[in-house]
């Protein structure tokens, strides 16, 4: 079984919805992430959580929220969602290690579209 | 704003032929992270290091603190190598998230 799973894997969706993306780990980690891909631009940051009682804002949080409901549990909410917030999306966890230089493992992916 | 460079930015060869993916980033960091994106969309680490070289199978990365730069080199390339290859450091003095850069994309043919 895979150590770090999402659902749905694809979703299409309607401008206005709201959209849940859930994430689950069994690696025992407690940081977890949440970033969209977009074509030509790379993976940036959602939000990240430290652990169940840290939740922090990345680059580009406007129009997301979060919720961790355990060490295992991460999800992402859009709340209306919008076109432009189609894309790629990724889960991921890491265990810190000291000197900050942690091994991130993914998620396969959401991918979402909003029409 | 901490920038992650890597050039090419599309990479096509023929099996067989040594490849290059080259990274740069700004200032000091505590580690660099090369990763590989399958066609699939799935993200697996491939590296981490801080310093000097580390060698995988067919891949071997590099990295030079001093000219803040990194390589990614694979051997006998293969068109199961195809892929997106992302860097990625993780910069001192903050929350150890990684920055990425936009990656590359290779293309091996047969």
């Amino acid at each position: 079984d895979a150590d770090v799973t999402q659902t749905p894997r694809n979703r299409i969706t309607k401008t206005g919805k709201r959209i849940m993306l859930e994430c689950s780990q069994t690696k025992g980690h407690d940081r977890m992430y949440w970033y969209r891909q977009d074509p030509g631009l790379g993976l940036r940051l959602i939000y990240y959580s430290f652990d169940v009682k840290d939740i922090n804002k990345g680059e580009i949080s406007d129009g997301y929220s979060v919720s961790r409901q355990a060490q295992a549990k991460f999800s992402l909410s859009l709340e209306s969602a919008i076109p432009n917030q189609t894309a790629l999306y990724f889960c991921a966890t890491s265990d810190f290690a000291r000197g900050g230089a942690d091994t991130q493992y993914f998620g396969p992916g959401t991918r979402l579209t909003v029409l | 704003k901490n920038e992650v460079e890597q050039s090419p930015q599309n990479l096509t060869a023929q099996e067989g032929e040594f490849i290059t993916i080259n990274c740069s980033y700004s200032v000091g960091i505590s580690a660099l992270h090369w990763l590989q994106q399958h066609p699939g969309g799935g993200i697996v680490s491939l590296f981490m290091l801080s310093s000097g070289k580390k060698k995988h199978g067919r891949l071997i990365a590099t990295i030079n603190i001093q000219e803040k730069h990194s390589s990614l080199h694979i051997t006998a390339s293969h068109p199961r190598d195809s892929a997106v290859y992302i860097c990625a450091v993780t910069y001192t003095g903050g929350s150890y998230i990684p920055t990425f850069g936009r990656g590359t994309s290779l293309i091996v043919h047969p």
